[in-house]
């Protein structure tokens, strides 16, 4: 059964930390890793799709990287508005499966 | 470009009645999904179309649950008993289509409390 792990729950940083959030996935035969934003009361919004191992995308302070078992969202010098959930998401046939999600919260 | 819009956003509601949830697709999508976002289970898939097709309803909860998409550009979700246990985030999306490297754009959803 294909399945999604993110950690850690939460994440505190200060402005300027930078810091790591990890998705684990298990799946049969990966159909493509998603990486979106939720802000709260707000729709899961898309920030990037990863396909291959060793494949890297970059969007302002974010940079995600994916290896055969899990992919990693670097947060580089993150600010106050980097602040929400970080949901991550493996293609099933079809829909998405997703993860529990990463709470961040950048204070100033 | 509106997005995915989705209606109404609150809906409060007694145990027993129904509850009929709206969505309406990116114009040129042709695939549509409904999740349910709670927060023991997060986000979860109960249906998909693609060019107004049910494909796969195997995420519908219950036989409570039934979904429609009579067009392009609008699809239906009802719950027919309503339950508190089905109260939760109702979140629309919508892609071009079914192929892996294509995005999901999710609608602002619909939070459902069910009394």
């Amino acid at each position: 059964e294909d399945q999604v792990t993110q950690s850690p729950e939460a994440l505190r940083l200060q402005e300027g930390e930078s810091s790591s959030l990890n998705c684990s996935y298990t799946v049969s035969g990966l159909r493509g890793l998603f990486w979106y934003r939720q802000d709260p009361g707000k729709g899961p919004e898309f920030l990037f799709t990863l396909y291959s191992a060793g494949e890297e995308k970059e969007k302002e302070r974010l940079k995600a990287t994916l290896t055969k078992k899990e992919s990693f969202l670097h947060i580089t010098a993150p600010k106050p508005e980097d602040s929400a959930t970080y949901l991550c998401a493996v293609r099933s046939p079809g829909g998405l499966i997703f993860g529990q999600g990463t709470t961040l919260q950048v204070k100033p | 470009d509106a997005g995915v819009i989705q209606s109404p956003r609150h809906e409060v509601t007694e145990m027993g009645q129904e509850v009929t949830l709206r969505c309406k697709p990116i114009s040129g999508h042709n695939s549509l999904f409904w999740y349910r976002q709670t927060m023991m289970r997060g986000l979860e898939l109960l249906i998909y179309f693609n060019n107004n097709v049910p494909i796969d309803d195997s995420g519908m909860p219950e036989d409570r649950f039934s979904a429609k998409m009579p067009n392009a550009s609008f699809s239906t979700l009802k719950i027919q008993p309503s339950e508190p246990r089905d109260s939760a985030v109702y979140f629309c999306a919508s892609s071009p289509g079914l192929r892996e490297q294509e995005t999901q754009y999710f609608g602002p959803g619909t939070r459902l409390l069910v009394l």
